[in-house]
């Protein structure tokens, strides 16, 4: 079965140098979150986005912003990145069901962001 | 908001024996309680969900049970197998979603060894 898939999957980058994370959702999914996970850590929800609105914000910095785009892609803007940047950033996906739910959240493999 | 505890923080048991990892959970209106595997490297894997108006549910060789009452839940895992080692995450959110619900709150982990 067809999975979420993120690009890069590694990305190393400068401090206050920009990064910009893809996101694709399983096929048919209208829904994108974004999560933070630190080494040795959970992970933390950043934002997410139904049908192009966003639709719950969580502990993402204003340096940060992200989209979702009509083919339902997101796309995770960094910018001013510092060190503490460093991080596992997960996407994931969901749709509604047929009793108008939209619990089950898929995960992608992640990127890899390493501020130097 | 919504705070997660999780326990152990680590757990090792013997192949073909069993593992328990519990949960508890804060808000009241937390309705949907998944559980992920994470190997290293890759990204959560959903491996059974429950909701608040089902008490137990199994799948196989893994079972989660939740008691609304006390706000806890746990992940059992029985004939543990080598592939099992991995770290565990437990979760919550309000269900059904709405605009400002997206969010998965995750416990803080349980990294389970299968000793062979």
């Amino acid at each position: 079965a067809a999975g979420v898939i993120q690009s890069p999957r590694h990305l190393i980058k400068e401090k206050r140098e920009t990064a910009t994370l893809k996101c694709y959702p399983i096929p048919r999914h209208d829904t994108v979150y974004w999560y933070q996970q630190g080494p040795g850590q959970d992970p933390q929800f950043l934002i997410s986005f139904y049908e192009k609105m966003q639709s719950d914000k969580g502990s993402i910095p204003d340096r940060f912003s992200a989209q979702q785009f009509s083919d339902y892609h997101s796309e995770l803007n960094m910018s001013s990145l510092e060190l503490g940047d460093s991080a596992l950033y997960f996407c994931a996906s969901s749709r509604l069901t047929s009793g108008r739910v939209r619990d089950t959240q898929y995960f992608g493999p992640g990127t890899r962001l390493t501020v130097l | 908001g919504e705070n997660v505890e999780q326990h152990p923080s680590t757990l090792s048991v013997q192949e073909g024996d069993s593992a328990v990892i519990k949960c508890t959970y804060s808000d009241s209106a937390s309705n949907y309680f998944p559980w992920y595997k994470q190997e290293l490297g890759k990204g959560p894997q959903l491996i059974i969900d429950i909701r608040s108006n089902v008490g137990e549910k199994k799948d196989q060789r893994i079972a989660v049970t939740l008691n609304k009452t006390a706000k806890h839940f746990s992940l059992h895992i029985t004939e543990t197998q080598p592939e099992d080692s991995a770290v565990y995450f437990c979760a919550a959110k309000q269900s059904p979603t709405n605009f400002g619900n997206e969010k998965l709150t995750f416990g803080t982990g349980t990294r389970l060894t299968i000793i062979p």
